[in-house]
C-alpha cells in the first residue's frame, strides 16, 4: 500500500490560513470517512488533531480544521501561530493491504 | 491520565532479535485495540502492526511481515513487538499507541531501535 501524498512543505505568515492536503485513493481516503491527522512537533511524539475526516477531539484548538473531496482529505489551520511549526501528518483507513496507512508529511513553517 | 511507555529498543546487529514492549496504564488497556508505528531518522510514519482487543485479529505491514510478531498480555496492561531478522532499515524510533474511534489517540514517547554492525 502506497503512502498518501502530501504537499512537502507549506508555509504562511502569522494570522494567516494554510491548507494541508493528503490524496489517495477510491481504496482509502475516497471509500472511507476515516481520515485522521497528526502534528508531530521536532522532537516531540506525535498528537491526534482529527479524527474521522473533521471531528476534533477535546483539548484541540478549534482553529484546526478537517475536510474531504473525493480522493483529497485536507487540514486548514487559521490564524496560524509560531507553535503551529511543525510536521503534518494525514492517515487513513485502506481496504488495500494494511488497514492503515500514512501520508508521507508535510512540514509547516510559519513566516 | 494515560500513559504509554515503550522499552526494549538499543543497539541490533543484523540479523539479530529484539522485543520491545508498552507498558500501559491510566485507561482500560483490555477496551482498545493497539499499534505499532516507526519512524526512520528524518523521515516519515510508517504503520507496522495492530492487534485487536483479544488478540485474535493481527495486521502487519508487509515491510515487516514474517519478521515481527506483535502480542499483548491484557492481564499485565502490556504491548509486545517481537523483532526477528532485524535489518538496517527497521533503524527507527517505534512508538506503540491507543487506538480510539478509528484514530491513535495516545501515543508512547517511544523507543529508539538501530540495526547497525
Amino acid at each position: 500500500q502506497s503512502a498518501l501524498t502530501q504537499p512537502a512543505s507549506v508555509s504562511g505568515s502569522h494570522g494567516q490560513s494554510i491548507t494541508i492536503s493528503c490524496t489517495g485513493f477510491i481504496s482509502d481516503v475516497d471509500g472511507y470517512n476515516y481520515v485522521s491527522w497528526y502534528q508531530q512537533r521536532a522532537g516531540k511524539v506525535p498528537k491526534l488533531l482529527i479524527y474521522d475526516v473533521s471531528n476534533r477531539p477535546s483539548g484541540v484548538s478549534d482553529r484546526f480544521s478537517g475536510s474531504e473531496s473525493g480522493n483529497t482529505a485536507s487540514l486548514t489551520i487559521s490564524g496560524l501561530q509560531a507553535e503551529d511549526e511543525a510536521d503534518y501528518f494525514c492517515c487513513s483507513y485502506t481496504s488495500i493491504g494494511t488497514p492503515w496507512v500514512f501520508g508521507t508529511g508535510t512540514k509547516v513553517t510559519v513566516l | 491520565q494515560v500513559q504509554l511507555v515503550e522499552s526494549g529498543g538499543g543497539l541490533v546487529k543484523p540479523g539479530e532479535s529484539l522485543r520491545l514492549s508498552c507498558a500501559a496504564s491510566g485507561f482500560t488497556f483490555s477496551d482498545h485495540y493497539m499499534t505499532w508505528i516507526r519512524q526512520a531518522p528524518g523521515k516519515g510514519l510508517e504503520w507496522l502492526s495492530y492487534i485487536s482487543i483479544s488478540g485474535f485479529t493481527i495486521y502487519y505491514a508487509d515491510s515487516v511481515k514474517g519478521r515481527f510478531t506483535i502480542s499483548r498480555d491484557n492481564a499485565r496492561n502490556s504491548l509486545y513487538l517481537q523483532m526477528d531478522s532485524v535489518r538496517a532499515e527497521d533503524t527507527a524510533i517505534y512508538y506503540c499507541a491507543r487506538e480510539r474511534l478509528r484514530s491513535l489517540d495516545n501515543w508512547g514517547q517511544g523507543t529508539l531501535v538501530i540495526v547497525s554492525s
